[in-house]
């Protein structure tokens, strides 16, 4: 198992410009979840999936937007980047009814100048 | 909203115990978690407790948990250069996958 992966690793954007930052997890698990990390900040929920076709807001989803159209996939798109989403972002998933046992991927680093 | 805090750091001498602190607020918690982060890497879980215990023990690693004060500890025995990283706790509800995190404590361990 490769457990969650992130792609890219790092990322430079324009202001304005959109992108999206890949998670994938081969563990079967319904759950996935987005968050960012800033300095002195934690790291804060984005967006969250309980399944396929679920999706639900966290508590800074604004900017982003997120599908789950697979178990496996769990995209986070940037459709208008801006300076204040330059952050690392993880994601995150775990099985059903096991909501204490979550993993996390490797993190992708945003620059937006 | 919720919130869970931790001091951001605490520095050791190579051989010592660290015990790292957390408080939360959330009344309804049931999993507290201790997560490590490696310097350019991701969230490690490295152990969580159920909010009616006590105690949790995992071989150098103690965790306390005091549900009256709302106050969870981390103790790392005989702690080791390699345990140098950014520690988080984190909380979540019943049934919740959402992790409410705190700022994280950075851990140096000094040889």
């Amino acid at each position: 198992n490769a457990g969650v992966t992130q792609t890219p690793k790092f990322q430079v954007l324009k202001t304005g410009q959109s992108m999206t930052l890949q998670c994938a997890q081969d563990m079967n698990h319904e759950y996935m979840s987005w968050y960012r990390q800033d300095p002195g900040m934690g790291l804060r929920l984005i967006h969250y999936s309980v399944g396929a076709g679920i999706t639900d807001q966290g508590e800074v989803p604004n900017g982003y937007n997120v599908s789950r159209s697979t178990t496996e996939d769990f995209p986070l798109r940037l459709l208008s980047a801006a300076p204040s989403q330059t952050s690392v972002y993880f994601c995150a998933s775990s099985a059903s009814g096991q909501e204490y046992e979550q993993y996390f991927g490797p993190g992708t680093r945003l620059t937006v100048t | 909203g919720e919130d869970v805090e931790q001091s951001l750091f605490l520095s050791v001498r190579e051989g010592d115990s660290s015990v790292i602190n957390c408080t939360y607020t959330d009344s309804s918690s049931t999993y507290l978690y201790w997560y490590k982060q490696e310097p350019g890497a991701g969230l490690q879980l490295l152990t969580y407790i159920f909010s009616n215990m006590d105690m949790k023990q995992d071989q150098r690693l103690t965790v306390l948990l005091n549900k009256k004060d709302k106050h969870l500890s981390l103790r790392i025995a005989d702690t080791q250069t390699g345990d140098s990283a950014i520690y988080f706790c984190a909380d979540s509800g019943a049934g919740s996958y959402q992790l409410t995190f705190g700022k994280g404590t950075k851990l140096s361990v000094i040889p």
